[in-house]
């Protein structure tokens, strides 16, 4: 059974300051991974997704990068502002047949303070 | 357009209520999901729909019925609820099972 494990489960950090998400899986066969962030009692908004085949992704400040040999994700976030303020959710999606269903890790909850 | 819509954003049922979840897309996606959020706690997949065929029924109780009229919409049917079914549900697409899902902002459910 796939286990997805996000640490920290909470990071304050001050405005400005680069930071590091990390993700972990126990079954390297994915099909891919895609990173949400949550606002306080909101639906999920996807912020990158990596295929299997794929290293890293890019979009604006942030970075995700993929080693799926060793079962880790990370989500780089540059120059951080208090509207990044969030839960962030890791989930990796096994493939095979018709049961491509996503796992969800317990999230990373990010505030960052001005 | 990547939206996908829910409504009502807000529910308040008692427990001999039936009531209605409605979710909506117009991005083409063929795959159609359900999740029940609990505070603090990750999204939990109920259903997965895929070309409006139900795919995958994660053991839900009966008292929630999905149905997926066309490409586009996606209901859940509420009866008989109990206060533990009290939770934010997530409606998801996606282009098909493999692709990346793009959720909904939910439906605040509260059983009374």
């Amino acid at each position: 059974k796939q286990e997805v494990t996000q640490i920290p489960a909470a990071l304050s950090v001050p405005e400005g300051e680069n930071l590091v998400l990390n993700c972990s899986f126990t079954d390297s066969a994915i099909y891919n991974l895609q990173w949400f962030r949550q606002d306080p009692g909101k639906g999920l908004t996807s912020l990158l997704l990596i295929q299997s085949s794929q290293r890293e992704q890019t979009s604006g400040r942030l970075n995700a990068s993929l080693d799926k040999s060793s079962g880790r994700s990370t989500l780089y976030i540059a120059a951080s502002q208090p509207g990044d303020s969030a839960t962030y959710l890791c989930a990796v999606k096994l493939g095979g047949g018709s049961n491509y269903k996503l796992t969800f890790g317990k999230g990373t909850l990010l505030t960052v303070n001005p | 357009d990547t939206e996908v819509t829910q409504t009502p954003k807000h529910l308040v049922m008692g427990m001999t209520n039936k009531k209605s979840l409605k979710c909506e897309q117009h991005m083409g996606h063929r795959a159609m999901y359900w999740y029940k959020q609990k505070a603090k706690k990750p999204p939990e997949l109920m259903f997965v729909y895929s070309y409006e065929k139900l795919s995958i029924n994660e053991s839900v109780p009966s008292r929630f019925s999905p149905e997926c009229p066309n490409s586009s919409l996606l209901n859940l049917h509420l009866h008989a609820l109990q206060p533990e079914d009290s939770a934010l549900y997530l409606c998801a697409s996606s282009q098909g099972l493999a692709g990346e899902q793009y959720f909904g902002p939910g439906t605040r459910l509260t059983v009374t």
